[in-house]
């Protein structure tokens, strides 16, 4: 199954409180896990990526934590800021890019 | 460094008409990757070069896609015939030799009418 199943698709929070984003996937032979951001009119940034012999990985605000046995692997977003809205994608990586679908984030000040 | 960088932002065209869209990746990047987004709908994948070649070109819809490396830099990706189905958002992105970390253009919006 070359699927990545993302949610929730839109996610609203208070400033200072925690967002997070979960993705499911099938495949064991992705071996590479990005975040992308994006913001309106811009195309997805790279903002944290994990490899599966790691099951956390956190980068100033922004950590990953990654489940193998479950094939789960979340975003989560510490202290949000209303310069944090954006949409979210999560991705894997077997040869090419596998999205999910994506998480409208808002973050309310 | 400049990032990757695409050309037209935008292209609204009437179907059965050509568009090509150009992408810059950035320098020395030997992997050139073309995605495309769809309203409402996860990124996919269309191809991957290496340098000038095809390494992968199995998310490619059909054949009125016919994207072009020529000389390993810049690429092109032209619909021909454009149908109503193709509009969306066409992304490009490059990386290094064996790196995952890919690097994505603003994107052209295509407006198929």
């Amino acid at each position: 199954q070359q699927q990545v199943k993302q949610s929730p698709q839109s996610l609203i929070v208070q400033k200072g409180g925690i967002s997070i984003i979960n993705c499911a996937y099938e495949n064991t032979a992705f071996d590479y896990f990005p975040w992308y951001q994006q913001f309106p009119g811009k195309g997805p940034a790279l903002l944290i990526a994990i490899r599966p012999d790691v099951s956390e990985k956190k980068e100033g605000r922004f950590t990953i934590s990654f489940n193998k046995s479950a094939k789960q692997f979340s975003l989560h977003i510490m202290d949000s800021q209303p310069g944090d809205s954006a949409t979210y994608f999560c991705a894997a990586l077997w040869g090419n890019l596998i999205f999910g679908k994506g998480t409208k984030l808002s973050v309310k000040p | 460094e400049a990032g990757v960088t695409q050309f037209p932002s935008h292209s609204v065209i009437e179907k059965g008409q050509t568009v090509t869209l150009r992408c810059d990746p950035i320098s020395g990047h030997d992997n050139l990757y073309w995605y495309r987004r769809v309203m409402g709908k996860e990124i996919k994948f269309l191809l991957h070069f290496v340098k000038e070649s095809k390494q992968d070109e199995s998310g490619m819809p059909n054949n009125r896609f016919l994207a072009e490396r020529t000389g390993g830099t810049y690429s092109t990706l032209k619909v021909q015939p454009a149908e109503l189905e193709d509009s969306g958002v066409y992304f490009c992105a490059s990386s290094q030799q064996l790196s995952y970390e890919q690097y994505f253009g603003p994107g052209t919006r295509l407006t198929v009418t």
